[in-house]
C-alpha cells in the first residue's frame, strides 16, 4: 500500500520491559512525526524528523523515550523500562517536504501499547 | 498540553441531519485543521483553514474560523452512518515550530442509520 504503516498494531508489555515501535512513512516523504494519544484524548506531539535529523524532540515525556530514523526513511520509537502511564496509541505521520505548517500530515494506523 | 477544546465531547444524530462541532484554542495560529479518526484507525485530514480565511467548504463539510474569538466550527451536512468517528481540530502556532500540531480532545460523532 502507499500509506504510512506501523508495526506492531498492538503491543502488550510488562512494566519494566523495553519496546520498539516501527513506522514506515510514505516512500520519499522527508518529514516524519511521532505522536502519543492517550485514551479519550487527542494526539500529542512527541518528536519530528527531517530526513535522518531529529529536529525537535521537545515532546518526548522522559529520557526513557528515544526515537531514530537513521537512513531518513523508517523510524523507530523506543521506550525503555515501560511504565503504566506509557499505555497509549502511538501515531506516526509523514509529509512530503520540510514541515511548514500548512501541510497535510498523513497518519498511520497507530500502535496501541498496553503496559501491564 | 492540549491547545484546542472541542465541544460537544459527544454528539449523536440521525442519518440525514447536520452535525456541528466547535473548537476553541488559546494562542495565535497560522492555520487550523480538522481531522477525522475512525475507531482503531489513524487520523485522516479533512480540511485546512488559514488564519486569514473566515469560511471554507469541501463537499459536505463547512468550516468557519473566528480568530477574534479563537474558535472554529465544523459542519457536516446530510450526515451518513459512515461519518461516525471522532473529529479533532489541530492548530499550528504562529511563529516558530509551526509544524507542531496541537490537537484538541475531539468530538465523538455517532450517526444513527
Amino acid at each position: 500500500g502507499a500509506g504510512v504503516s506501523q508495526s506492531p498494531r498492538y503491543k502488550v508489555a510488562k512494566r519494566g520491559q523495553d519496546v520498539a515501535l516501527r513506522c514506515d512513512p510514505i516512500s520519499g516523504h522527508v518529514s516524519l512525526f511521532w505522536y502519543q494519544q492517550a485514551l479519550g484524548q487527542g494526539p500529542e506531539f512527541l518528536t519530528y524528523f527531517q530526513n535522518e535529523a531529529q529536529l525537535d524532540k521537545s515532546g518526548l515525556p522522559s529520557d526513557r523515550f528515544f526515537a531514530e530514523r537513521p537512513e531518513g526513511s523508517v523510524s523507530t520509537l523506543k521506550i525503555q523500562r515501560t511504565q503504566q502511564e506509557d499505555s497509549a496509541v502511538y501515531l506516526c505521520a509523514s509529509i512530503p517536504g520540510r514541515a511548514g505548517g500548512t501541510d497535510t500530515q498523513y497518519f498511520g494506523p497507530g500502535t496501541r501499547l498496553t503496559v501491564l | 498540553s492540549q491547545q484546542g477544546e472541542e465541544d460537544p465531547q459527544a454528539l449523536s444524530i440521525q442519518e440525514g441531519e447536520n452535525a456541528t462541532m466547535n473548537c476553541s484554542y488559546k494562542t495565535s495560529i497560522n492555520n487550523l485543521q480538522w481531522y477525522r479518526q475512525n475507531s482503531g484507525r489513524g487520523l485522516v485530514h479533512l480540511i485546512l483553514i488559514r488564519s486569514n480565511e473566515r469560511e471554507k467548504h469541501s463537499g459536505r463539510l463547512r468550516v468557519t474560523l473566528d480568530t477574534s474569538k479563537k474558535s472554529s466550527s465544523l459542519l457536516i451536512t446530510a450526515s451518513r452512518a459512515a461519518d461516525t468517528a471522532s473529529y479533532f481540530c489541530a492548530t499550528d502556532p504562529s511563529g516558530g515550530s509551526n509544524y507542531k500540531l496541537t490537537f484538541g480532545k475531539g468530538t465523538l460523532l455517532t450517526v444513527n442509520p
